[in-house]
């Protein structure tokens, strides 16, 4: 059973755009909600995360939007660049993390 | 470099033969993790240790599939008569156990099984 559905699947932007990708989670257990970024032939590395009693976090172009009630989270990418072209996931933590599904994002020159 | 390194990187192997894959953690992080990440899918959790002990097993982690970290540093995957859904990338990462989020992955061991 997907426990993190993320949306949507793929995503293209031009430079300077604000690419948003989003989450819903179904375990209220989980305690923290990370996002990775993955380029090809490399693993995932930790961009920013954010704890369920905070609505919102932001290091330097990324920000993450966080609305416990309807158990979703976004992730917004600011001015971005092509060199933030990559696959993003959202995951969600207990003591594992369950990730997303993905979402390959283009950015434009 | 004092990151997670994994080894091989590339291995490929006929169905039915075993394989072993290695992961060294960043040595200040008592635990490690093994996921599994096919093509267009995000990890998923196999197995974590902290230090020595094995705490909790994925249902997707078969019999046929075994890890050990024996002396809480190193990790071993060991994958028994492999089948060609084996085919994936086993990732290995590492964090501290008081912040088991913020996990560093290492670059992943990619089997073909043939």
């Amino acid at each position: 059973q997907q426990q993190v559905k993320q949306s949507p699947q793929s995503l293209i932007v031009q430079k300077g755009g604000i690419p948003i990708i989003n989450c819903a989670y179904e375990n209220t257990a989980f305690d923290y909600f990370p996002w990775y970024q993955q380029f090809p032939g490399k693993g995932p590395a930790l961009l920013i995360a954010i704890r369920p009693d905070v609505s919102e976090k932001k290091e330097g172009r990324f920000t993450i939007s966080f609305n416990k009630s309807a158990k979703q989270f976004s992730l917004h990418i600011m001015d971005s660049q092509p060199g933030d072209s990559a696959t993003y996931f959202c995951a969600a933590s207990g003591s594992r993390l369950t990730f997303g599904e993905g979402t390959q994002l283009t950015v434009n020159p | 470099d004092t990151g997670v390194s994994q080894d091989p990187r590339h291995k490929i192997t006929k169905r039915g033969q075993n394989v072993t894959f290695r992961c060294d953690p960043i040595s200040e992080h008592n635990r490690l993790y093994w996921y599994r990440q096919t093509l267009g899918q995000g990890p998923e959790f196999l197995t974590y240790f902290q230090n020595e002990a094995q705490l909790e097993k994925s249902r997707l982690l078969s019999d046929r599939f075994s890890a050990e970290r024996p002396k809480g540093s190193f990790s071993t995957l060991e994958i028994q008569r492999t089948e060609q859904g084996d085919s994936a990338m086993y990732l290995c990462a590492s964090s501290l156990a008081t912040s088991p989020y913020e996990q560093y992955f290492g670059p992943g061991t990619r089997l073909t099984v043939t």
